[in-house]
């Protein structure tokens, strides 16, 4: 069975530190690989979006950025985070989808970032 | 007008009731639509996806009205543990290569004893 791991499941940082929040896929090849921040009591932002290694898409501007080394490995990063970063960030995977129908997609269990 | 629109509630219902929500979309181009549960502070976790004949999975019923483009969701015989917040959610827009889903800001429900 697939399972998808995020770490840190906490984090805590000053203004202006960087950051980096790795996500992992296991039992699965060629996922499709989302990263989405949910401040509180929003709803889910989709940030950036890969569907293979080295290919990277952004939904929106901002001072992330995202990389994906391996098939199954997605990294968010910044070099100095804002207040406004701070947020839940979810890491999800789908099967690539085929034809004209969208896939499902999984989450991570998420890290909440707060930025002080 | 967003592209995926929930009355965000909350619904506070008793036990056993049963409890109905609807979302609207607004690209009639749609093809693939789903229902997410998120409890507080933890990750979206798939419900159940929403087929054009309708679909049912033990108390949750979900139906797809394509002419008007709305989605529902319907709970029988609510459990404390069915209070979450329930997320619709849509296909993104572009090639479909890239799966992107849209999700909506979610409707909240409160089952009471």
């Amino acid at each position: 069975s697939q399972t998808i791991h995020q770490w840190p499941a906490t984090l805590v940082q000053p203004v202006g530190s960087p950051l980096s929040l790795e996500c992992t896929v296991e039992g699965t090849s060629n996922p499709n690989l989302y990263w989405y921040r949910q401040a509180a009591g929003r709803g889910l932002q989709l940030l950036f979006y890969s569907v293979g290694i080295g290919q990277i898409s952004s939904e929106v501007p901002q001072n992330l950025s995202a990389s994906r080394p391996q098939d199954r490995q997605f990294i968010l990063s910044s070099k100095k985070l804002l207040l406004s970063d701070s947020g839940f960030y979810l890491c999800a995977w789908s099967v690539r989808p085929s034809g004209r129908s969208y896939n499902e997609q999984f989450f991570g269990p998420g890290t909440r970032l707060t930025v002080l | 007008r967003k592209e995926v629109e929930q009355d965000p509630g909350p619904f506070n219902v008793p036990e056993g009731a049963t409890v109905a929500f609807n979302c609207t979309y607004s690209n009639s181009a749609s093809q693939s639509f789903f229902w997410y549960r998120q409890d507080c502070r933890k990750e979206p976790k798939l419900l159940m996806s929403v087929y054009s004949s309708g679909n049912e999975d033990g108390r949750f019923t979900a139906q797809l009205n394509r002419a008007s483009q709305y989605i529902s969701l319907l709970i029988r015989d609510s459990k404390l543990s069915d209070s979450a917040t329930y997320l619709c959610v849509v296909n993104g827009h572009g090639s479909s290569n890239t799966g992107k889903l849209i999700f909506g800001q979610g409707t909240t429900l409160q089952v009471k004893p």
